[in-house]
C-alpha cells in the first residue's frame, strides 16, 4: 500500500552544523505534510508543515522543502543545537478527515 | 493552556488482564484521535473521533480493543486481554484549532509481561 518512509534511520551532525532529514512518500495524492519532533518519553512535537501547492516553507531556524516531482521532503535545520536531539517523523495526510501516515523515523544526535 | 493529558504514563501488566487508558484533549477540541506507537516506528492511527462519534475505527482490532468517548471529551482506550504483542506506547491527541494541527499527549507506555 501507499507509505512514507525515511531515507536514514540515524543522523549525526556537529553542534552548530545544519542538519538535513529526508523522507521520501509514495501517494502522490497526498496534499499535505508535516514534520514532527520526538524526544524521549514525550509525544510527536509539531514542527512545521507544508501543502502540496508550494515548494518550501521556512520557520524559526526550519525550513521544509518539497520535491513533488520524486515525491520527496525534507527538513533542514540550521545551527543544530543539543536541543534538537530527537526522533524527527513526516507525516503525510490523504484526502479528508486529517488522517495523518506516519514514516518510521530519523534519530537526530547531536555531537558536542 | 493545558496540553494533552494522558494517564497512567507507564503500565506493566501480565497478558491475558485488562488494561485501560485515559485522555483529556485540549479544552475545545472536537476531534480526539488514538494512536499506537511501536519502537522505533511512526503512530498509527487506531481510532478517531469526531465529538463522541468514532468516523474512523478501520485499525482498531476490535476483537480485544475497545475505545469510547462518551460526552465528547474524555476519552478511553481499552485492551481486554492483552497480548504480549501490545507492548507499545500509545498516544492520543487532539485536533480542533483553525488550521486543524494535531497535538499529542506524552503516550502511555504499555508492558505486557
Amino acid at each position: 500500500g501507499e507509505s512514507v518512509g525515511l531515507h536514514l534511520p540515524t543522523l549525526s551532525v556537529q553542534e552548530g552544523d545544519n542538519s538535513i532529514i529526508n523522507c521520501a512518500y509514495s501517494n502522490s495524492a497526498s496534499d499535505y505534510f508535516i514534520w514532527y519532533k520526538q524526544e524521549s518519553g514525550k509525544g510527536p512535537q509539531f514542527i512545521i508543515d507544508i501543502r502540496s501547492n508550494m515548494d518550501k516553507r521556512q520557520g524559526q531556524r526550519v525550513t521544509v522543502l518539497l520535491n513533488k516531482t520524486v515525491k520527496h521532503l525534507s527538513l533542514q535545520i540550521a545551527a543544530t543545537q543539543p536541543g534538537d536531539s530527537a526522533v524527527y517523523f513526516c507525516a503525510e495526510r490523504t484526502g479528508g478527515g486529517n488522517k495523518l501516515t506516519f514514516g518510521t523515523g530519523t534519530q537526530l544526535k547531536v555531537e558536542l | 493552556e493545558a496540553g494533552v493529558v494522558q494517564s497512567p504514563r507507564y503500565k506493566i501488566i501480565e497478558k491475558k488482564q485488562p488494561v485501560a487508558f485515559w485522555c483529556n484533549p485540549i479544552s475545545g477540541h472536537n476531534t480526539l484521535y488514538w494512536y499506537l506507537q511501536n519502537l522505533g516506528q511512526g503512530p498509527e492511527l487506531l481510532i478517531r473521533y469526531e465529538n463522541e462519534e468514532a468516523v474512523d475505527d478501520s485499525q482498531l482490532p476490535k476483537d480485544r480493543f475497545s475505545a469510547e468517548r462518551l460526552k465528547g471529551v474524555d476519552s478511553t482506550l481499552k485492551i481486554q486481554p492483552a497480548e504480549l504483542g501490545d507492548s507499545a506506547v500509545y498516544l492520543c491527541a487532539s485536533s480542533g484549532g483553525p488550521y486543524n494541527e494535531q497535538f499529542f499527549g506524552p503516550g502511555t507506555r504499555l508492558t505486557v509481561l
